[in-house]
């Protein structure tokens, strides 16, 4: 069975650092791999999706990569903002492409 | 605009008494989802429905029930057999692009039930 682990569970930095959030999956054969965004009460906002035979996909000043061998995807933030201050989590989708499995999130918090 | 719709936002139940979660999508998707968030745990799936009239279990569906009697819409009961039924739902959907799947779900804002 799947599962999808984030490290750090929090982290906080101060405005203007760039940042990589990690994430980790024991199964690598997946569909696709999805960043989202998640403010407090709200529901998941989709960052990026990266399918199975990319590498990376860029939005901005985000950046995710892809490694299906190692089973890791980072997200990277450039130049961070107190606005970017939120959870965010992973999830990869299986093979069959119709279950997602998500991690744990990372909580991250950009200070002034 | 296109999106997912979740209502209500915010529902508090008696024990005892079953409770409907709506979800409605106008994006034209096929696949449509139900999770679960707790604090502190990702989030669990309850159903899934990949096409009108046929859905699936997920990892937690004791205590639940689902229809899809339309392509727009798939609304979750909490019976009262769903032991802890505090949690924040939150309802998704598949994404196409030019007639393919392209594996990107998209999430509604959720609906923070409680039980008193």
């Amino acid at each position: 069975k799947q599962e999808v682990t984030q490290i750090p569970a929090a982290l906080s930095v101060p405005e203007g650092e760039n940042l990589v959030l990690n994430c980790s999956f024991t199964d690598s054969a997946i569909y696709n791999l999805q960043w989202f965004r998640q403010d407090p009460g709200k529901g998941l906002t989709s960052l990026l999706l990266i399918q199975s035979s990319q590498r990376e996909q860029t939005s901005g000043r985000l950046n995710a990569s892809l490694d299906k061998s190692s089973g890791r995807s980072t997200l990277y933030i450039a130049a961070s903002q107190p606005g970017d201050s939120a959870t965010y989590l992973c999830a990869a989708h299986n093979n069959a492409g119709n279950m997602l499995t998500f991690g744990g999130g990372t909580r991250l918090m950009v200070k002034p | 605009d296109g999106g997912i719709t979740q209502s209500p936002k915010y529902l508090f139940r008696k024990e005892g008494q079953n409770v409907t979660l709506s979800c409605e999508q106008n994006l034209n998707h096929d696949a449509m989802y139900w999770y679960r968030q707790d604090p502190g745990q990702g989030l669990r799936l309850i159903y899934y429905s990949q096409i009108v009239n046929d859905f699936q279990k997920g990892d937690i569906a004791e205590g639940y029930s689902v229809s899809r009697e339309k392509k727009e819409s798939f609304p979750l009961t909490v019976t009262s057999a769903q032991k802890n039924p505090t949690a924040f739902y939150l309802c998704a959907s598949r994404g196409r692009n030019r007639g393919q799947d392209t594996g990107e779900l998209f999430f509604g804002e959720g609906s923070r039930l409680t039980v008193l």
